[in-house]
This record gives C-alpha cells, sequence and structure tokens, in this order.
C-alpha cells in the first residue's frame, strides 16, 4: 500500500514571493505522483504529474515538482505566486502497477496576500 | 472533452433517508472512481470500476453503499438508511488505464 504526508496544513505566502509545498511518500513498489489542486466548492484539478521520465515535471502555469526516490519526496514550488493560486493543493501516490488507487494526502492550504 | 459530470451537486437529507448520486464520466474513458471526502481531508478511495466490473471496494464502502455502472458508462452510487457520519463530499473521476484521473465537482451531501 502507499501512502502520502503533507508536512504542512497551512501555507500563507505575498504575493510574487515563491513557495514550496513538501510532500513525502511510502512505498514498497514504483509509483506515480500527482499534485492536484480544489478551489472551494470544486472537484480536483491535475496540476502536475510524473508517470516516469524526467523526475523534474512542470505545468503550464508556471508550477514544477521534482520526484526524489531516495529522498521519497515530490515538492511542489512555484517561484512566484498570485492571488489565484489561493487555492488548497493536494499530494497523491498510487502504485505503478495497480494505478487504479490513488491515495491523497490530507492537503496544504495556501493563501496568498497582496 | 466535456468532463466528468455529477449530479446532484448538493443533496441534503434527514438520517435514515436514502440517496442516490449519478456520476457520467468522459466518454472515451473505461474506468471510473468514487472517493469521499470529508472537511479537512483529502479524498478517500471507496471503489473502481472498469468498464461494468466492479473490480474493488475499500472497506470503507459499508454494506449500505452500492455502487453499479451496469453499461460501462454512468455510474451510480447510492447510500441506504443515511447516518450522520455519512455527510461528505463524493467526488467521481474517470480515466483510460496509465493515465490521470480527472474529477468531476462533487456531491456535497449533508445529513440533517
Amino acid at each position: 500500500a502507499q501512502s502520502v504526508t503533507q508536512l504542512d496544513s497551512q501555507v500563507p505566502v505575498f504575493e510574487e514571493a515563491p513557495v514550496e509545498l513538501r510532500c513525502n511518500y511510502s512505498s514498497s513498489v514504483s509509483v506515480y505522483l500527482f499534485w492536484y489542486v480544489q478551489y472551494p466548492n470544486q472537484g480536483l484539478q491535475l496540476l502536475l504529474k510524473y508517470l516516469s521520465g524526467s523526475t523534474l515535471v512542470e505545468s503550464i502555469n508556471g508550477f514544477e515538482a521534482e520526484f526524489n526516490k531516495s529522498q521519497t519526496s515530490f515538492h511542489l514550488r512555484k517561484p512566484s505566486v498570485h492571488i489565484s493560486d489561493t487555492a488548497e493543493y493536494f499530494c497523491a501516490v498510487t502504485g505503478a502497477s495497480n494505478d487504479y488507487k490513488l491515495s491523497f494526502g490530507a492537503g496544504t492550504t495556501v493563501t496568498v496576500r497582496a | 472533452d466535456t468532463g466528468v459530470s455529477q449530479d446532484p451537486r448538493h443533496k441534503i437529507t434527514k438520517r435514515g433517508q436514502n440517496v442516490t448520486f449519478r456520476c457520467d464520466p468522459i466518454s472515451e474513458h473505461n474506468r471510473l472512481y468514487w472517493y469521499r471526502q470529508t472537511l479537512g481531508q483529502g479524498p478517500e478511495f471507496l471503489t473502481y470500476f472498469q468498464n461494468e466490473a466492479q473490480l474493488e471496494k475499500s472497506r470503507l464502502l459499508s454494506d449500505r453503499f452500492s455502487a453499479e455502472r451496469p453499461k460501462g458508462s454512468f455510474s451510480t452510487l447510492e447510500i441506504q438508511r443515511t447516518e450522520q457520519g455519512d455527510s461528505a463530499m463524493y467526488l467521481c473521476a474517470s480515466s483510460s488505464p496509465g493515465q490521470p484521473q480527472h474529477f468531476g465537482d462533487g456531491t456535497r451531501l449533508s445529513i440533517l
């Protein structure tokens, strides 16, 4: 079985400042990793995915995450945040061979202030 | 791509009543998933279909819960004899094998 720990429940940050959201996973098998974003009263939107290949993955809106197998981490970063990045962010993991069951962390609430 | 559609968006019901939710996946996706999300937590896996076959059920899915996907397209999740602890957001997702799951906006269930 896989599990995820998101180390920060709340991250306040000023507009245009950088942000890092930490995610560590546990698994005895190869994994796929994801970051999802959730806005109030909405479902989850896929932000980033790591399936294989390059360990650094990027999104179209400036987020990036790096898969670190030795540290079992998949931290999310953005060099300069906007007010519109205020949301809840979830890290999720699934086994590469049983990729039907996502295990989510408890989420990190990012609040961007002007 | 019309996305995953869930209906209703909100459901308020009295304890002990039965409720049914519907999920319409992205049309070309043969996998469909149900999750439950309580306040302040990440979603928890409930069950998973590949086409019309229900291939896995979580221990969270008690006997009061039943999910169907009769023709391999839309799915329903029914909760019988609702309890206070069933209050949550119920999320549906769909995907093709080996691809990320795409989520709907969920059905928020409130038990009075």
